[in-house]
């Protein structure tokens, strides 16, 4: 049964510390995506990759927010110094886009709260 | 730029009932749109995709409809049943592989 695969499932820090978030998308997706969702503005894309390559990261916060794809089976979501304003749940989703149908499969998510 | 919006926030019906939740987008030039289900503390379970070339799609008790010319969509669930009490997200792709946008969601719980 094919899933994304997201790491950690919870994390508690304190501000400041960098927080690394992991996901392992379906085998064969081609498209990457990364939103935060919170009670206050429900599910925001923070960034997405398309065979690796950054097509979007306008609604990430550039000055600590780092968005990767090392390779096809990994992406990361870096958050470097974290803020409580980060807390909230971080989804990885993929998806096969390449004129497909463009259905969208999410992982678990990441629970992070920053104390 | 692309809004979705999700009315009500919150419903709650009896058990057997059958129930309506509406989802509105602003752009009707979209690729697609996708319901999703999340249950607490879970990730998004993904229920129906209709292209935009479509108007309807069906699995089970559930159907989910398509208007684009008037920027709307309903999943209508019939016969609900307390395991239906979750989420519903609805979600509009303007372009093929692009982002989905969310709408905030309609809490739905089914007494028995």
């Amino acid at each position: 049964d094919a899933r994304v695969t997201q790491t950690p499932r919870h994390k508690v820090t304190e501000m400041g510390q960098e927080v690394t978030m992991r996901c392992q998308p379906i085998l064969g997706h081609n498209t990457v995506f990364w939103y935060r969702q919170t009670m206050m503005q429900g599910l925001e894309l923070l960034a997405y990759f398309r065979n690796r390559a950054p097509l979007d990261d306008s609604g990430m916060p550039k000055d600590r927010f780092s968005a990767e794809m090392p390779d096809a089976t990994l992406a990361t979501l870096k958050i470097q110094p974290s803020e409580p304003r980060d807390s909230a749940v971080y989804f990885c989703a993929s998806g096969p886009f390449s004129g497909t149908t463009g259905e969208l499969f999410f992982g678990e998510g990441s629970r992070l709260t920053v104390l | 730029k692309q809004e979705v919006t999700q009315i009500p926030a919150a419903l709650s019906v009896p058990e057997g009932e059958n129930l309506v939740l509406n989802c509105s987008f602003t752009d009707s030039a979209i690729y697609n749109l996708q319901w999703f289900r999340q249950d607490p503390g879970k990730g998004l379970t993904s229920l129906l995709l209709i292209q935009s070339s479509q108007r309807e799609q069906t699995s089970g008790r559930l159907n989910a409809s398509l208007d684009k010319s008037s920027g709307r969509s309903t999943l209508y669930i019939a016969a609900s049943q307390p395991g239906d009490s979750a989420t519903y997200l609805c979600a509009a792709a303007n372009q093929a592989g692009t982002a989905l946008i969310f709408g905030k969601g309609t809490t739905l719980s089914v007494s028995s």
